[in-house]
């Protein structure tokens, strides 16, 4: 299983543009990237998935290295609503997604 | 579309009593999942169920969890005698394919006193 390894925590001011990067080194070459976010009292929300380049959807930018040993997560012009943890999941095909600590995001006013 | 359900929201038992958790997936999902976080710690993977079968149960603890999904609709974990260290949020998750995109529902935080 690919380890990932993401920023525990990160602080950002309402509007300002948020890029989280993740490190998976060993990632495989049939991984996939995923995104998920978690507000307090719930489960994860998908965000965003990606093999290689950019994927952009109405929420997020991720953007992955030609050498795919690492992901950044872009969240544009945060609002205080995005305060969560976001975790970087790394798998695919038989492999159960890894959930680690994730990176406690806080938006500051 | 409804999203995925898991009930109790909340359950709170003694050791040694006996608590089942329901999970109600996504229709059409074939793919179900169970997971949990203990004591604050990272969430753990648990089981996969592919329609009715067991695909993946390798992160189930021990022998006092049985998860079964009869007629690849809802699921139920029982957990059987409980055991403090039991205590911990449990996440059910439905997808259509296999790890992309699973739906997470809301959780049912067990507390074993």
């Amino acid at each position: 299983l690919a380890k990932t390894t993401q920023p525990i925590s990160m602080d950002s001011y309402e509007g300002q543009e948020v890029n989280i990067t993740c490190s998976h080194n060993n990632i495989a070459t049939n991984d996939y990237i995923t995104w998920y976010q978690q507000f307090p009292s719930q489960g994860p929300r998908f965000i965003i998935q990606g093999y290689k380049t950019k994927v952009t959807n109405e929420v997020a930018s991720l953007f992955i290295p030609a050498d795919r040993k690492s992901s950044t997560l872009s969240l544009p012009r945060v609002s205080l609503s995005d305060t969560a943890v976001y975790y970087c999941l790394v798998g695919g095909g038989s492999y159960i997604p890894t959930f680690g600590r994730g990176t406690s995001l806080i938006v500051h006013p | 579309e409804a999203g995925v359900t898991q009930f109790p929201s909340h359950s709170v038992i003694e050791k040694g009593q006996t608590v089942t958790l329901r999970c109600d997936p996504i229709s059409g999902h074939d793919n179900l999942y169970w997971y949990r976080r203990v004591m604050g710690k990272e969430i753990k993977f648990l089981l996969h169920f592919v329609k009715e079968s067991k695909q993946d149960e390798s992160g189930m603890p021990n022998n006092r969890f049985l998860a079964e999904r009869t007629g690849g609709t809802y699921s139920t974990l029982k957990v059987q005698p409980a055991e403090l260290e039991d205590s911990g949020v449990y996440f059910c998750a439905s997808s259509q394919d296999r790890f992309y995109e699973q739906y997470f529902g809301p959780g049912t935080r067990l507390t074993v006193t």
